[in-house]
């Protein structure tokens, strides 16, 4: 099956500097790899996502990178604000055994004043 | 449109009690998911359901697991004599299909089994 690692567990940055994250996954037969932010006490929404024949997707402030080749993706924070603060999954789909999203354990990101 | 919802949003058990989540997906999302988050971890694949198809079990971690979806809508999340290790956050998220789409999360359900 998929494994998928996520780098920092936590990260803590000043109000305008850039965050990034980092997430491995080992299987060549995931193909779509979405980024997830969660709120205290709420459930994890969708943020920005990837397909594997896309090396680099950019909304606003959120940008994410996909290198195929060494099975790593990234996500990219510019500029961030306080209400940046959360907790970030990556996931990748694996189509070889279910169809199902496999999640890093999260990062902790903390923007502060 | 309204999203996923579950119910409740808390719930405290006394360990050996069994205890039903129940998921409301979003109308006209044929997949359903069930996760299970423990504190500070990732989220934990248990169970999805899609149509009429039979539904991957896979992640269910014991026997004392089940779900069922009903008439291809409403889901609930069974587990039968809770042990304290099933303390966690039961989430459940829907949508349009098992391929690569958006899955759309709930606000999950605390289960806390004392």
């Amino acid at each position: 099956g998929e494994n998928v690692e996520q780098h920092p567990s936590t990260l803590s940055v000043q109000e305008g500097d850039s965050a990034v994250i980092k997430c491995t996954y080992s299987d060549s037969a995931s193909n779509y790899f979405p980024w997830y932010k969660q709120e205290l006490g709420k459930g994890p929404q969708l943020i920005i996502d990837i397909r594997s024949n896309v090396g680099e997707k950019k909304d606003q402030r959120i940008a994410v990178t996909l290198n195929k080749t060494a099975k790593h993706f990234s996500l990219h924070i510019t500029e961030t604000q306080p209400e940046d603060s959360a907790v970030y999954f990556c996931a990748a789909f694996y189509t070889g055994g279910g169809n199902k999203l496999t999640f890093g354990t999260g990062t902790q990101l903390k923007v502060e004043l | 449109g309204a999203g996923v919802s579950q119910s409740p949003s808390n719930k405290v058990t006394e360990k050996g009690k069994d205890v039903e989540l129940r998921c409301d997906p979003i109308s006209g999302h044929t997949a359903l998911y069930w996760y299970r988050q423990s504190l500070g971890q990732g989220l934990e694949f248990l169970i999805y359901f899609q149509g009429n198809s039979a539904p991957d079990k896979s992640g269910l971690p014991s026997d004392r697991f089940s779900a069922e979806r009903t008439g291809g809508s409403v889901s609930t999340l069974t587990i039968q004599r809770t042990q304290q290790e099933d303390s966690a956050v039961y989430l459940c998220a829907s949508s349009l299909g098992t391929g690569a789409y958006e899955q759309y999360f709930g606000p999950g359900t605390r289960l806390t089994v004392t």
